[in-house]
């Protein structure tokens, strides 16, 4: 089982950068699709993008000019940058994982708690 | 606007089988698999089905799943009221070269 941990200032200043990290535990950050989703209040759910442990990296194309997912896998960790936020990118920020399947069964199996990340300045 | 649709509110009684649809196209349903999530209020969404009707280890049998066409649905028997949730279908877009969501279904058990 796989246990994951977001972490990360909960107030970021209008057009600066967001800055999430993700421990996971329970397992190898090897063989998974490591992945950012967020929540706005009271919405739904918008994928951001993955990591795969060799650092191969996809995004959403909504949010591709500001976003960066990186990896260390010598802490189990992977990490967002999302740049030049607005009121916009308030969220619920998750860490999920997706085991390596292909896109034709791709699935989050394991979510984190949620970061609560409030953009005002 | 989600790639996906899904009724906003579904509502049941104790016992009752209720079904949520969720519609999409030739390049996300009609060519992958699709996942069904529940995100009980103030937590973390879980996978609640997968491939379009397996059942991840724990979730009981009253939760199956099936697909046709462009279209999905989510069907709950036997509700509880512990059912009250928000429910999400998922799959990946071909297209957009990733995963899409549903807006999300608002199940109220009476």
């Amino acid at each position: 089982q796989v246990h994951l941990l977001g972490s990360g200032p909960g107030l970021v200043k209008p057009s600066q950068t967001l800055s999430l990290t993700c421990t996971v535990s329970g397992d190898s950050i090897s063989y998974y699709y490591w992945n950012w989703i967020r929540q706005p209040p009271g919405k739904g759910l918008e994928w951001i993008g993955y990591i795969y442990y060799d650092g191969n990296t996809k995004y959403n194309s909504a949010l591709k000019s500001r976003v960066t997912i990186s990896v260390d896998t010598s802490k189990n960790q992977f990490s967002l940058q999302l740049t030049s936020v607005t009121a916009a990118d308030t969220a619920v920020y998750y860490c999920a994982t997706a085991p390596y399947s292909g896109s034709y069964y791709f699935h989050f199996d394991y979510w984190g708690q949620g970061a609560l990340v409030t953009v005002s300045s | 606007q989600s790639v996906l649709t899904q009724p906003p509110s579904a509502s049941g009684t104790p016992g009752q089988r209720v079904t949520i649809s969720c519609s999409g196209s030739s390049s996300n349903i009609g060519s992958n698999t699709v996942n069904w999530y529940r995100q009980l209020p103030g937590t973390a969404p879980r996978l609640l089905l997968y491939t379009n009707l397996q059942r991840p280890s724990g979730v009981p049998d009253r939760f199956s799943g099936s697909k046709s066409g462009t279209s999905a649905s989510l069907a709950i028997s036997g509700l509880q009221s512990e059912d009250e949730a928000d429910y999400y279908c998922a799959t990946w877009d071909d297209s957009l070269n990733g995963p899409v969501f549903g807006g999300g279904t608002k199940l109220t058990v009476l």
